[in-house]
């Protein structure tokens, strides 16, 4: 089966830094994604790993182990306009094939 | 340059009523994504085509969903009857070939049946 869990939901601070957690059991692995998704909008995608390692674009970082199914974003200097829901995806097929989504956190930041 | 355009954005009908749902995927884009998204299940497949042939249909609750994608740049989804438990919010996501390619998703339609 196919099972990728993160916290339901986080609050921080304006200005302070948020790790969003992401665990992933899969049948394969061929990248995993994360997205952002207002409320009332569509998901718009922040990243994209396929190797160990960071990846860092601005404020936004997302860092993947693949020995160890786990996943994580990292938002820098947060601003009121990051709360919203993220949604970590992994992609098990090669190819243009469909992500496998997790329910998403939801994250609220407070003045 | 567009986005995956989706229509209607909202769509209130009764139940038993049929209801069609229009996708425009990003010019150039080859694979097609259906979604529903719910707060109790999140954002599940429901079908996906690759240069406009059906791939996977697993995820199609039942006989009363179907989907075509008669062309490169159309595609519908299209319930048949509808009842309560359909509401939901469908979206319409396009890629391009590449499995490092990220899906780009439509505004998606907000479903209610009554």
């Amino acid at each position: 089966g196919q099972n990728i869990d993160q916290p339901t939901e986080m609050t921080a601070t304006e200005g302070a830094i948020v790790q969003i957690n992401c665990t992933y059991q899969t049948s394969g692995f061929n990248g995993l994604f994360w997205y952002q998704q207002h409320a009332g909008e569509a998901p718009t995608f922040l990243s994209y790993n396929v190797l160990d390692g960071l990846e860092e674009k601005g404020r936004f970082s997302s860092f993947l182990s693949r020995s160890k199914g786990y996943s994580y974003l990292l938002l820098k200097e947060l601003q009121m306009k990051d709360s919203a829901s993220y949604l970590c995806a992994v992609r098990s097929n090669s190819g243009n094939t469909p992500l496998v989504f997790g329910k998403g956190t939801r994250l609220s930041v407070i003045a | 340059d567009a986005g995956v355009i989706q229509s209607p954005r909202h769509e209130v009908t009764e139940m038993g009523q049929e209801v069609t749902l229009r996708c425009k995927p990003i010019s150039g884009h080859n694979s097609l994504f259906w979604y529903r998204q719910t707060m109790m299940r999140g954002l599940e497949l429901l079908i996906y085509f690759n240069n406009n042939v059906p791939i996977d249909d697993s995820g199609m609750p039942e006989d009363r969903f179907s989907a075509k994608m008669p062309n490169a740049s159309f595609s519908t989804l299209k319930i048949q009857p509808s009842e309560p438990r359909d509401s939901a919010v469908y979206f319409c996501a396009s890629s391009p070939t590449g499995g490092n390619q990220p899906q780009h998703f439509g505004d998606g339609t907000r479903l209610s049946i009554l």
